[in-house]
């Protein structure tokens, strides 16, 4: 069992649907947790960042953290054409090495 | 937001050379920066943990004499690809922890650096 699993996808959606991406993991001493969006052929960008559970909002962007499911979720609403990326969640136990998931491929149809 | 530079975002050199990447943070200070490999639609392949001031920590596999890093200072970290042959040819990109006041240990990346070998 990996560490982290995540559905590649591709997820298609049209222009304005809500969007959840989800990721669950095996290692109960996670407990930051990120998202990242990545464009072909460019580096990772830093989307949403959480430490231990909840809810974070910025934006369009909502980030969830359940710690007793070991589930993470992100949501994007009023999804833009703009938005299709694939889509990193990653996290850590602390200062130590990132674990990421393998990446969801979404593409957002005008 | 933080950001983190990385240097040539493209690169091609012949087989047998050695190519030298640089990842620097530009506004905070970074005793850890990890560097990752990513072949096409793959996702990241962390191929080692840069410290500042000592020896990196290399995944197992990652041939630490044929991809040698250095982190000599807060903000810089390099990564040189000695001898490439073409198999070497790959996205590399680097990331920067910032472990600073109300960061809340979060990684940035880099754009990344397209290496081909020919």
């Amino acid at each position: 069992q990996k560490e982290v699993e995540q559905d590649p996808g591709p997820l298609s959606v049209p222009e304005g649907a809500i969007v959840s991406l989800n990721c669950t993991y095996s290692n109960s001493a996670f407990q930051y947790f990120m998202w990242y969006r990545q464009y072909s052929r460019k580096g990772p960008e830093l989307l949403m960042y959480t430490y231990s559970s909840g809810n974070k909002e910025d934006g369009r962007f909502t980030a969830q953290v359940d710690k007793s499911s070991k589930y993470i979720s992100l949501f994007i609403r009023d999804s833009q054409p703009s938005d299709s990326a694939t889509y990193l969640c990653a996290m850590s136990e602390g200062y130590q090495k990132v674990t990421f998931g393998t990446g969801t491929k979404l593409q957002v149809i005008p | 937001g933080a950001v983190v530079s990385q240097h040539p975002s493209r690169v091609i050199c012949k087989s047998g050379t050695s190519v030298k990447i640089e990842c620097r943070s530009l506004d905070f200070q970074a005793t850890t920066m990890f560097w990752y490999r990513q072949f096409p639609k793959k996702s990241l392949m962390l191929m080692a943990t840069s410290n500042e001031g000592s020896k990196a920590t290399y995944e197992q596999g990652v041939e630490k004499d044929k991809f040698l890093i250095n982190h000599a200072s807060l903000t810089l970290s390099t990564l040189t690809v000695t001898s490439a042959h073409p198999e070497d040819s790959s996205f590399y990109i680097c990331s920067a922890r910032d472990t600073g006041s109300g960061s809340g240990n979060t990684i940035y990346f880099g754009e990344g650096s397209w290496l081909t070998v020919v």
